[in-house]
């Protein structure tokens, strides 16, 4: 069975900083990657998705991920955050050929400050 | 642009009544999901539809039944509700049940259990 650790529960940074919230799977077959934000009181969207191909993907508001097949991580990150970065991030593995069965990991409060 | 909606947004019980969580989506997707989120826990599959007319057990069944209404409804029903299942719930659905498909979220239902 997949599985997914994000070390960091809570990652503090000042605005215009770079932050990277940090990912790894373990799976014994190929898999999808995805991250999804979680604003206060609202459901998650979807940031961005690794499927196949080049293993920088960009997403929206300005994130990134880079997929490392060797080290089965899946790191988020961006270059400048603002304060409406503010939020929870989760990442998630689902299996290729498994059906859409998402399994998420326990998520980073990611809180920038002035 | 509805996408996925959840009612109640909010709701409080007493331990042993019964509750039905209603979601609807308007995309016209194949696939729908119920997980319930806990602090630390991430979300948690509880039982997923691929098409209408099929319903499976997620990682966390038990207390729960489901019904796939239609193809836009996904109902979730307590049947004698209990502490344990104090959480928030999320609904969501997907074009198609692929394991490459991203999944679109309602904003969740918040109940407690007394």
């Amino acid at each position: 069975a997949q599985s997914v650790t994000q070390l960091d529960s809570q990652v503090p940074v000042f605005e215009e900083a770079p932050v990277e919230l940090r990912c790894n799977y373990s799976s014994s077959v190929s898999v999808y990657l995805f991250w999804y934000v979680q604003y206060p009181n609202q459901g998650l969207q979807l940031l961005l998705k690794y499927l196949s191909g080049s293993t920088l993907v960009k997403g929206i508001n300005g994130f990134e991920a880079e997929f490392n097949k060797s080290q089965t991580s899946f790191h988020l990150r961006k270059p400048s955050v603002h304060i409406s970065d503010t939020a929870e991030y989760f990442c998630a593995v689902s299996l290729t050929g498994g059906g859409n069965k998402l399994t998420f990991g326990t998520g980073t409060q990611l809180k920038v400050e002035l | 642009n509805a996408g996925v909606t959840q009612t109640p947004k909010f709701q409080v019980l007493k331990t042993g009544q019964s509750m039905t969580l209603q979601c609807a989506q308007d995309m016209n997707h194949n696939s729908m999901y119920w997980y319930r989120q806990d602090p630390g826990m991430g979300l948690r599959l509880i039982y997923y539809s691929a098409s209408e007319g099929t319903t499976d057990k997620g990682e966390v069944p038990n207390g729960y039944n489901v019904s796939r209404l239609n193809k836009r409804e996904f109902s979730l029903r307590l049947e004698s509700a209990a502490p344990s299942q104090t959480s928030v719930y999320f609904c969501a659905s997907s074009l198609e049940r692929g394991s490459n498909q991203p999944q679109h979220f309602g904003d969740g239902t918040r109940l407690s259990i007394l």
